[in-house]
């Protein structure tokens, strides 16, 4: 199937930890994204990567810290977690940054 | 930064009816997407539509770049079409980034 993919779907994690999550997308985009959807359902872009070079560094505290292997992966790895990061972690893909598909969502609680 | 605002927050429907979702947005834009998120949370790609008009189904968008709106149409909805409907926009100034609005909830009853 072509798609988005990342992983792990859930994540429940104490306060303090450091977590990695995953992505890949086999359609061949050129650009990757991290968003952030808070408990309002507010969505918010974190990071964009586009050919692997960051393009897009929003204002997101520098515990995160996103990582691009290649072109079909963005990876994000979070330090010393807060309670206050629990929210879901979409990424994201796009050709020449026009229609953006989204990955099915990872759901982080720091306990 | 550039305003995405949409309208009405919240949208209760029998099944059957038609419904337009509206999306305003503060500047010009070069890029802008409607997205359905499910009940289940994923985020669906409705349309890529920074211009015009398009159709798929019995969903369709128009957007008038010029008096900065677009309108999302759904006719005869059904169960399925319940969840968050957002419109996403990228600014014709600034860093290129995706703006999300605050998105309009859709509950459609049988």
């Amino acid at each position: 199937d072509t798609a988005v993919s990342q992983t792990p779907k859930y994540l429940v994690t104490q306060m303090g930890n450091d977590k990695s999550i995953k992505c890949e997308q086999n359609l061949g985009h050129d650009t990757m994204y991290w968003y952030k959807q808070d408990s309002k359902k507010f969505l918010k872009i974190m990071f964009s990567y586009n050919n692997k070079e960051l393009i897009i560094n929003e204002t997101v505290p520098n515990r995160f810290s996103p990582k691009s292997p290649d072109k079909a992966h963005l990876n994000l790895h979070i330090n010393s977690l807060e309670l206050g990061d629990s929210a879901v972690y979409f990424c994201a893909s796009s050709h020449h940054r026009a229609r953006v598909t989204f990955g099915s969502g990872t759901r982080l609680t720091v306990v | 930064g550039i305003q995405v605002e949409q309208s009405p927050p919240d949208l209760i429907l029998q099944e059957g009816a038609n419904s337009t979702l509206r999306c305003n947005f503060s500047d010009s834009v070069n890029n802008l997407q409607w997205f359905h998120q499910n009940p289940w949370g994923q985020l669906i790609n409705l349309f890529y539509i920074p211009s015009g008009t398009k159709q798929n189904g019995r969903l369709s968008a128009t957007t008038v770049a010029t008096e900065r709106y677009s309108l999302l149409y759904i006719s005869s909805s059904q169960t399925t079409d319940s969840g968050v409907y957002f419109c996403a926009v990228v600014g014709n100034f600034g860093n290129e980034k995706l703006t999300f609005g605050t998105g309009t909830r859709l509950t459609i009853i049988p």
